[in-house]
């Protein structure tokens, strides 16, 4: 069975405060791994897809990067407009369903 | 941009009563999914749906659940006597074929058994 932890559960940041959130995976065979943004009573947002070990895809101040185990969403000089829930997702090679995290409560604080 | 429609935003239904739940995906996407999201929780796949018929469902997904896209646009969950633990959010998702595998998600419909 998939399984992804993501932690922290919830972190909180000074506007300019670079961090990583974690994201670690279990699955038998991995055909993609997302990221997405969820802002409250939204649906989530499309950020990345990571394919391969090694591969890294950037957009503004967020920075993902993947390995066989994890992947780490990189935040770069936050603003509070980042403030959201940011969930990971594995696809198997076996199906075309998502397996979500928990999500980190990310809040970036003036 | 374009962007999965859902409706509506809101339904709050009697326990026991049927409910359903409407989308309209991207007009090219060929993949139809519905996720649900329990207050608190992590989002769960219910079902995936596509050339017409259902091609993945998981153990949520049981005979209370049906889908249907019963024209070219719209897509629709069905969940027949609902119990007060069906509460949450629905979002329905759709993707383009394999040459892509973004996904895009609704806003959901926040769905209240009472």
């Amino acid at each position: 069975e998939d399984q992804v932890t993501q932690s922290p559960e919830a972190l909180r940041l000074q506007e300019g405060e670079s961090s990583s959130l974690n994201c670690s995976y279990t699955v038998s065979g991995l055909r993609g791994l997302f990221w997405y943004r969820q802002d409250p009573g939204k649906g989530p947002e499309f950020l990345f897809t990571l394919y391969s070990a090694g591969e890294e895809k950037e957009k503004e101040r967020l920075k993902a990067t993947l390995t066989k185990k994890e992947s780490f969403l990189h935040i770069t000089a936050p603003k509070p407009e980042d403030s959201a829930t940011y969930l990971c997702a594995v696809q198997e090679t076996s199906g075309s369903r998502l397996t979500f995290g928990e999500g980190t409560q990310l809040t970036v604080n003036p | 941009e374009p962007e999965v429609t859902q409706t509506p935003s809101h339904q709050v239904t009697q326990m026991g009563q049927e409910v359903i739940l409407r989308c309209v995906p991207i007009s090219n996407h060929l993949y139809f999914y519905w996720y649900r999201q329990i207050l608190g929780q992590k989002v769960e796949f219910l079902v995936s749906f596509y050339n017409n018929e259902i091609s993945e469902k998981s153990e949520i997904f049981d005979d209370q659940f049906s889908v249907e896209r019963p024209d070219g646009s719209n897509f629709t969950l069905k969940i027949r006597s609902t119990k007060l633990e069906d509460s949450a959010m629905y979002f329905c998702a759709s993707r383009p074929g394999t040459a892509n595998y973004g996904y895009t998600f609704g806003s959901g419909t926040r769905l209240t058994v009472v």
